[in-house]
């Protein structure tokens, strides 16, 4: 089992708001990081750390942290947005050197 | 724009090891301070995170698969490889290359391969 848990599927109507979360021990001293992936194509981040957002995502694109919650929430899903959604950070163990953990997996249906 | 592409054998047969290269084009494997890491994927599941390296030299694994994987890196090449031993069936899977940032508190891949699919086959 991950240590980042995320539901396996979540769906949204087209234009809502929808919000994937992603658990773990270490999001409670860690920021998640978010990548989305289509079908046949390699992962692409879509917010790192508090709420940052690389060149070229869209700002309907956000994220957000409580306790030991990460969340990413697309505000106005399109349907463009329907994908998997990973969410990442370190291991719990504290220890030295870190490595690096993904949860596994919400697949986001758009109605 | 820094771009990575993954190279190396389609077919590996058990117990041998798996082999692949990543090639970095559009800036220098050694400029920043980013680390290169290697995440795999099985057909219709998650993402596993193989281990990482920074051009020092200096490496991290993931702890399920330390004993088996060896990353390096050519910077003269531009380019870092991963090697994985003793491989079965449950080692298929497409193999992604990966620029990671390493923030204080954030861990971040902001660059990616397009993959390559590598099966464990006799």
């Amino acid at each position: 089992s991950s240590e980042l848990t995320q539901d396996p599927a979540v769906s949204v109507a087209l234009g809502q708001t929808v919000r994937i979360t992603c658990q773990g021990d270490s999001l409670r001293s860690y920021y998640a990081s978010w990548y989305q992936q289509k079908p046949g194509q390699a992962p692409v981040l879509v917010i790192y750390g508090k709420n940052n957002r690389p060149s070229g995502i869209p700002d309907r694109f956000s994220g957000s942290s409580s306790g030991n919650t990460a969340s990413l929430t697309i505000t106005g899903a399109q349907a463009e947005d329907e994908a998997d959604y990973y969410c990442n950070s370190r291991d719990s163990s504290g220890n030295h050197p870190p490595y690096v953990v993904f949860g596994g997996g919400t697949k986001l249906t758009v109605l | 724009q820094v771009q990575l592409q993954e190279s190396g054998p389609g077919l590996v047969k058990p117990s041998q090891t798996l082999s692949l290269t990543c090639t970095v084009s559009g800036g220098s494997i050694s400029s920043g301070s980013y680390y290169w890491s290697w995440i795999r994927q099985p057909a219709g599941k998650g993402l596993e995170w193989i281990g990482r390296i920074y051009t020092s030299g200096s490496t991290n694994y993931n702890p399920s698969l330390k004993s088996r994987v060896t990353i390096s890196v050519d910077t003269s090449k531009n380019q870092f490889s991963l090697k994985l031993s003793s491989v079965t069936a449950a080692d298929t899977a497409v193999y992604y290359c990966a620029r990671e940032r390493v923030a204080t508190i954030i861990y971040y891949m902001d660059v990616w391969g397009k993959g390559t699919t590598v099966t464990v086959s006799s």
